[in-house]
């Protein structure tokens, strides 16, 4: 079965740091692109960050760039997001997810497919 | 950055209606869309992908169609399980974007 499960949420203040955990069993972790999105209180969803297999590559979404680092280790089947200089906005669940691709024209595309259950992230003195 | 817009954003049905919820690209995304539901406390679930492929094990009363700027996600027979919150997803390149949601409520 397919796995996902978020760690490392809590209370933080403005300007402090968080790293969120994402451990994952199931599937071959290393043959995946992997995602994180978030969900402030009663809003919906945005992506904020994306790693692709093998680390190489990783995209982020203008609001947390040069805030937020996303890492990965294949070796210990883990995602990673370091958060710093944190900012109220910046309260949300935070859902990691795996990310399939379909390829087209030597393009790839990725999407997400499963996802965790969540850790819930809240800035606030 | 591409933007979606979705619509309506909230949508009052009856179990057995057909329901169909839009989402609007700011410019092509081919058919880079995927739709997902969530429901309030749960993590979001995928039930489409490629704009009308459905995923395995989500039930066939839900179909998508669309490509270019314009997609619509239908539910055929709307059922008691399927009263949630509905959002799409464009990943056409490496800024994702998901639409704003739509409720869909029980009349």
């Amino acid at each position: 079965e397919v796995q996902l499960v978020e760690s490392g949420g809590g209370l933080v203040q403005p300007g402090g740091s968080l790293r969120l955990s994402c451990a994952v069993s199931g599937f071959t972790f290393s043959s995946y692109c992997m995602s994180w999105v978030r969900q402030a209180p009663g809003k919906g969803l945005e992506w904020v960050a994306t790693i692709e297999q093998d680390g190489s590559e990783k995209y982020y979404v203008d609001s947390v760039k040069g805030r937020f680092t996303v890492s990965r280790d294949n070796a210990k089947n883990s995602l990673y997001l370091q958060m710093n200089s944190l900012r109220a906005e910046d309260t949300a669940v935070y859902y990691c997810a795996r990310s399939p691709y379909q390829r087209l024209l030597g393009r790839y595309y990725y999407y997400m497919d499963v996802w965790g259950k969540g850790t819930t992230v809240t800035v606030s003195s | 950055d591409i933007q979606m817009t979705q619509s309506p954003s909230t949508l009052s049905a009856s179990v057995g209606d057909r329901v169909t919820i839009t989402c609007r690209a700011s410019q092509s995304i081919s058919s880079w869309l995927a739709w997902y539901q969530q429901k309030p406390g749960k993590a979001p679930k995928l039930l489409i992908y490629q704009a009308s492929t459905l995923e395995s094990g989500v039930p066939s009363r839900f179909s998508g169609s669309g490509s270019g700027t314009e997609f619509t996600l239908t539910i055929n027979s709307l059922q008691p399980d399927d009263f949630a919150t509905y959002y799409c997803l464009q990943y056409n390149g490496y800024s994702w974007t998901f639409g704003q949601g739509t409720k869909v409520e029980i009349k």
